[in-house]
């Protein structure tokens, strides 16, 4: 079962531009973690977003909690040819007793200079 | 000093061949998971353990045998190789149960011939 939808699955931009990831779900969540992976490199954990709404900046690197915790969306300002790799989505998903981590199929992002 | 270490990093098969993964980490974690990553880089959990004890099996063939010897190490074996196996494994740990923060070691390219 795909609880998580990303989208778009691949996205390629120029430097300076501005672009926005989508993760979806019909189903609420406790947390949302984005994470970043460079080819030959495990996920690197960026943002976790907890509260419904919730806002968080990482430099350039915007991250949104959907009010019923349903949604996330990362938002890059003034992408850079750095920012390249694949961004991945993943919860915990409210209902498992396990806390175990689902996964968004992922966005690879390529920024061109 | 890596964090979560994997090895080997890539590993090259025949069918029907049997092979073994291994994970540390230095974290203090008492959380150890795999994951495997498939071509379209989707990664879905395997097995998880806590404090040596399995804790989530995902509907894995019983050909993939993890085995936690202690809290710092995760190994998994993989009995009678099938070209299907052939994806990217993950290992990764984490503080407690269903913790939101997970650190993924580089993975082990896995490729059956």
């Amino acid at each position: 079962t795909q609880l998580l939808e990303q989208s778009p699955q691949f996205l390629s931009i120029q430097e300076g531009e501005n672009l926005t990831v989508y993760c979806n779900s019909s189903s609420v969540f406790s947390s949302l973690q984005w994470y970043r992976q460079e080819p030959g490199e495990g996920p690197v954990l960026l943002v976790t977003v907890v509260t419904g709404g919730e806002v968080k900046k990482l430099k350039r690197l915007t991250f949104q909690f959907g009010d019923a915790r349903k949604d996330s969306s990362l938002h890059i300002t003034a992408a850079q040819p750095g920012d390249t790799g694949l961004y991945l989505c993943a919860g915990v998903w409210r209902g498992s007793t396990l806390g175990r981590l689902y996964f968004g199929r992922g966005t690879q992002l390529t920024v061109w200079p | 000093d890596t964090a979560v270490s994997q090895t080997p990093k890539y590993l090259v098969t025949q069918m029907g061949n049997d092979k073994s993964i291994k994970c540390e980490q230095n974290l203090g974690h008492d959380t150890m998971y795999w994951y495997k990553q498939d071509s379209k880089k989707f990664l879905k959990i395997m097995f998880s353990y806590n404090n040596k004890e399995l804790i989530i099996n995902e509907t894995v063939p019983n050909r993939f045998s993890p085995k936690s010897p202690d809290k710092a190490h995760l190994n998994l074996h993989i009995n009678s190789l099938e070209l299907g196996d052939s994806a990217v494994y993950f290992c990764a740990s984490s503080h407690g149960q269903g913790a939101r923060i997970q650190y993924f070691g580089a993975g082990t390219r896995l490729s059956v011939l």
